[in-house]
C-alpha cells in the first residue's frame, strides 16, 4: 500500500512570502493530521481532520496558518506570512480513524526554512 | 497542560541493552505510542501500549505504569541502524502529545 505523500520535500522562502505545503493520506485512511516539528523537538500538532471536517485546530496559529480537506482526501496548509520562527518541518499523518489505537502513518515531510 | 519527559541523549554500545525512559502527566489517558525517526525522515510506528505492563516485539519492548504515570521502551542487541531518536507520544481523546525525542547514539 502506498504511504502518505508530501510535496514539495523542501521549500526556502523569505519572511513574509507565503507558501502552501501538499499531503495525500494513505487510500481510505479518515484522518489526517499536520505537524510542526521544530529541529530537536517532538512533533506539535496543528490541525487534526476528520473526513471533510476540522476536529481540533486548537494550536493552529490562525491569523498566519490555514489548512483544507475539502473533499476528505488530500489536504493543504499554507502559511501566510510566513516568519522566522515558522522554520521546521511540517509533518502529514493519517490513520483509518480518529479512534484509540488506531495508529497514525507519517510522510516524509517538509523542510521549510524561512530567512 | 500536558507535559511529556524523555532524556535529551543517551549513548549505548552495539550488542549491548538499552532502556529509553518516558513520563507523562496528562489531563486523560488512552494509551502511549513509542515512534522511531532518523534524522532527516519522518518518524515510523514502533509500539502500542494501553494496559499495564510489557509489549514485546522482536528486539523491542516497551512498558507502560498508568498509575505511575511512566513507560520505557527496552532495545536488545543493539544494532548501528537503531540510531535515531525515540518519541514517545501520549494519546488523550484522540489527540496526540508528544515528548520531545530520545537521541539514541549506537557507537561500535
Amino acid at each position: 500500500e502506498a504511504g502518505v505523500a508530501q510535496s514539495p520535500r523542501y521549500k526556502i522562502i523569505e519572511k513574509r512570502q507565503s507558501v502552501a505545503f501538499w499531503c495525500n493520506p494513505i487510500s481510505g485512511h479518515a484522518t489526517l493530521y499536520w505537524y510542526q516539528q521544530i529541529l530537536g523537538q517532538g512533533p506539535k500538532l496543528l490541525i487534526q481532520f476528520q473526513n471533510n471536517g476540522v476536529v481540533d485546530d486548537s494550536q493552529l496559529p490562525k491569523d498566519r496558518f490555514s489548512a483544507e480537506r475539502l473533499k476528505g482526501v488530500d489536504s493543504t496548509l499554507k502559511i501566510q506570512p510566513a516568519k522566522l520562527e515558522d522554520s521546521a518541518v511540517y509533518l502529514c499523518a493519517s490513520s483509518r480513524t480518529s479512534g484509540s489505537q488506531d495508529t497514525q502513518y507519517f510522510g516524509p515531510g517538509t523542510r521549510l526554512t524561512v530567512l | 497542560g500536558q507535559n511529556i519527559d524523555q532524556p535529551t541523549e543517551m549513548t549505548a554500545t552495539e550488542g549491548a541493552i538499552v532502556q529509553i525512559n518516558c513520563t507523562y502527566q496528562t489531563s486523560g489517558f488512552n494509551g502511549l505510542f513509542w515512534y522511531q525517526q532518523h534524522a532527516g525522515e519522518a518518524p515510523t510506528f514502533l509500539s502500542y501500549n494501553v494496559l499495564d505492563g510489557l509489549e514485546e516485539k522482536g528486539r523491542f519492548s516497551s512498558f507502560l505504569s498508568r498509575s505511575k504515570g511512566y513507560s520505557y521502551l527496552l532495545l536488545k542487541e543493539l544494532q548501528m541502524k537503531d540510531s535515531a531518536s525515540y518519541l514517545c507520544a501520549v494519546e488523550n481523546f484522540n489527540k496526540f502529545y508528544f515528548g520531545s525525542g530520545t537521541k539514541l547514539n549506537v557507537k561500535p
